[in-house]
């Protein structure tokens, strides 16, 4: 398997315009999460779904983030009006719904953004 | 609620030196314990894991054993080398429905030849 895919890996973007980040979990796996990073707040959950549906989005910082889970295999996180502050590493990550998996996540390699 | 508290960094150790990253834990049920590792440009890889009180995970020379008493998974590793320079993330899952993982705030181990 190819593992957890993102895309793309950098972006760069004015304030003000939409970003949408994309990630491709790996196959089999029931769980998706999105998560940003920053050098101030560290490792942040944003959202998570199970077998497409958002379970947790308390994460999510304000209406301008949005994300998106409309088949097993796809999930987008949009950000729209971008903000300088927005710019951070963000990551994406998958796990199967086993108990034998203990919630062991894969992570992506992360999408690097930077809002101009 | 659940957290996570690792100490701060970065550490930084000369090669083949003795490591010890402490990460503790609070937890509402009885959690799984995991150190992830980060490198450079990277994302977040799964090092090792505990699912239960005493166990000890461990992969690639690094260890680190699950202690409810301390409610402790400190993570070590006998001999360093400069390729295990990165950031170390200890978490916890717990077992009560919600599926995502606790993250503490990251150790970053500089290693010097």
């Amino acid at each position: 398997d190819a593992g957890v895919i993102q895309s793309p890996r950098h972006e760069v973007t004015e304030m003000g315009q939409e970003v949408t980040l994309r990630c491709k979990p790996i196959s089999g796996h029931d769980y998706l999460f999105w998560y940003r990073q920053t050098m101030m707040r560290g490792l942040e959950l944003l959202i998570y779904f199970n077998n497409n549906v958002p379970i947790d989005d308390s994460g999510m910082p304000e209406d301008r983030f949005s994300a998106k889970m409309p088949n097993a295999s796809f999930s987008t996180l949009k950000i729209q009006p971008s903000e300088p502050r927005d710019s951070a590493v963000y990551f994406c990550a998958s796990s199967l719904n086993r108990a034998s998996s203990y919630n062991e996540q894969f992570f992506g390699p992360g999408t690097r953004l930077t809002v101009l | 609620g659940d957290s996570v508290t690792q100490m701060e960094g970065p550490v930084t150790l000369s090669e083949e030196a003795f490591l010890t990253i402490n990460c503790t834990y609070t937890a509402t049920g009885y959690p799984s314990l995991f150190w992830y590792v980060q490198y450079p440009g990277e994302g977040l890889q799964l090092l090792l894991k505990a699912t239960k009180a005493d166990d000890k995970g461990s992969n690639k020379g690094f260890e680190a054993t699950y202690r409810k008493e301390t409610t402790s998974f400190h993570l070590e590793k006998g001999s360093v080398q400069v390729s295990d320079s990165a950031v170390y993330f200890c978490a916890l899952s717990v077992d009560t429905g919600r599926r995502a993982l606790t993250f503490g705030s990251g150790t970053r181990l500089q290693v010097q030849p």
